[in-house]
């Protein structure tokens, strides 16, 4: 079965500094796509930025990068100039590609961000 | 369109009694998945439907745990007998079959039972 690792349960950042939030995963899959989550406070979940695992590039949104290690299954999402509306839970999804459909989350990472 | 709508936003109510959660998904989309959100468990797949079938519910916790899909259009989560550990935030979640297209949520079920 797949499972999403994210071993940071809290982390802090200083506004306009930059974060790195990590992910692992397991999976026999070769072709499948990662995914991160923002989850404010209002509890809506927003998509932050995708990966699709047969692109060596490493997909960039804005200030959000990821760094894409296929080979260590890692998935680490960076955020650049740090602001407050940044403050959320970020969750680390993979989903199948050969099903389509599953979309399996990680335990998640508070994010806090200091003025 | 208005994304995927759940209702109620808020349930209390009682042990023993039964609930009923409500998911209207996005248009056109086919899947539709249903989660639930504990500070414990974190974000857990309970269900999830293709086009009206359910395909995998393996996350469904017990057997006071059912989910239906009788159209495109609208799904529900029971759970009767309720218990307070069914305490939790429950998402509703819609997508395309397109595999990197994301799946979009609804704003939540805060579920309380006492």
């Amino acid at each position: 079965a797949q499972t999403v690792t994210q071993s940071q349960p809290e982390m802090s950042v200083q506004e306009a500094e930059t974060v790195t939030l990590s992910c692992t995963y397991d999976t026999s899959e070769s072709d499948y796509y990662l995914f991160w989550y923002k989850q404010p406070p209002s509890r809506q979940m927003i998509l932050v930025i995708r990966q699709e695992a047969y692109k060596q590039q490493n997909a960039t949104e804005n200030r959000f990068s990821v760094n894409f290690q296929k080979a260590a299954k890692s998935f680490s999402l960076k955020i650049s100039d740090s602001q407050l509306g940044d403050a959320a839970m970020y969750f680390c999804a993979y989903r199948m590609k050969s099903s389509g459909d599953k979309l399996t989350f990680g335990t998640g990472t508070r994010l806090a961000v200091r003025p | 369109d208005a994304g995927v709508i759940q209702s109620p936003r808020h349930e209390v109510t009682e042990m023993g009694q039964e609930v009923t959660l409500r998911c209207k998904p996005i248009s056109g989309h086919n899947s539709l998945f249903w989660y639930r959100q504990t500070m414990m468990r974190g974000l857990e797949l309970l269900i999830y439907f293709n086009n009206n079938v359910p395909i995998d519910d393996s996350g469904m916790p017990e057997d006071r745990f059912s989910a239906k899909m009788p159209n495109a259009s609208f799904s529900t989560l029971k759970i009767q007998p309720s218990e307070p550990r069914d305490s939790a935030v429950y998402f509703c979640a819609s997508s395309s079959r397109v595999p990197d297209t994301e799946a979009f949520f609804g704003q939540g079920t805060r579920l309380t039972v006492v």
